[in-house]
């Protein structure tokens, strides 16, 4: 079963525009939602992480958005760059430290 | 940050031998490891608990004699794919959570398996 949905698969953003990925998820006893970022051939990298008792956090140019009432939660980037070329994974788990359910990915590239 | 090593970081093997992976937690104490496998283009799926001192956690559909976990210290779990088979071939992650401070799950770089 799919616990995260993870939309769009890829997508395709011009270097300055913002980086829209949006999370779904359905276990209500998830609490706490991290973004990765995984470079080709190399393991997942923590960006930024939320939980659910605020609705939006940012650092630096990444934030995430989070809808409790709706279970979605979303990563934007903005201010695009090449080097943000890579794979997200949105994840969401019961507490941080805990295994994690990953969503299905979503490929940005950014062209210059 | 803290960080969790893998080794080898790819290794080629003939269908049939077994493959060992260490996965270790350079600056921090992890009683709990997890492995993860990822197929080219896809997400990652959970593969298995592993417990410190005791038996792994295996996910449905993962057989635990062919995925063999050991926990033998509280900065090394190893993974070691028996009799292994071209299906077999795929990228593995661990990872460990940093429970002395945020709890944050940190990745190790990953081992990419082709079994010929």
């Amino acid at each position: 079963q799919q616990q995260v949905k993870q939309s769009p698969q890829s997508l395709i953003v011009q270097k300055g525009g913002i980086s829209i990925i949006n999370c779904a998820y359905e276990n209500t006893a998830f609490d706490y939602f991290p973004w990765y970022q995984q470079f080709p051939g190399k393991g997942p990298a923590l960006l930024i992480a939320i939980r659910p008792d605020v609705s939006e956090k940012k650092e630096g140019r990444f934030t995430i958005s989070f809808n409790k009432s709706a279970k979605q939660f979303s990563l934007h980037i903005m201010d695009s760059q090449p080097g943000d070329s890579a794979t997200y994974f949105c994840a969401a788990s019961g507490n941080a430290g805990n295994m994690l359910t990953f969503g299905g990915g979503t490929r940005l590239m950014v062209k210059p | 940050g803290a960080v969790v090593s893998q080794h080898p970081s790819w290794v080629i093997c003939k269908s049939g031998t077994s493959v060992k992976i260490e996965c270790r937690s350079l600056d921090f104490q992890a009683t709990t490891m997890f492995w993860y496998r990822q197929f080219p283009k896809q997400s990652l799926m959970l593969m298995a608990t592993s417990n410190e001192g005791s038996k792994a956690t295996y996910e449905q559909g993962v057989e635990k004699d062919k995925f063999l976990i050991n926990h033998a210290s509280l900065t090394l779990s190893t993974l070691t794919v028996t009799s292994a088979h071209p299906e077999d071939s795929s990228f593995y992650i661990c990872s460990a959570p940093d429970r002395a401070k945020t709890g944050e799950l940190f990745f190790g770089e990953g081992s990419r398996l082709t079994v010929l």
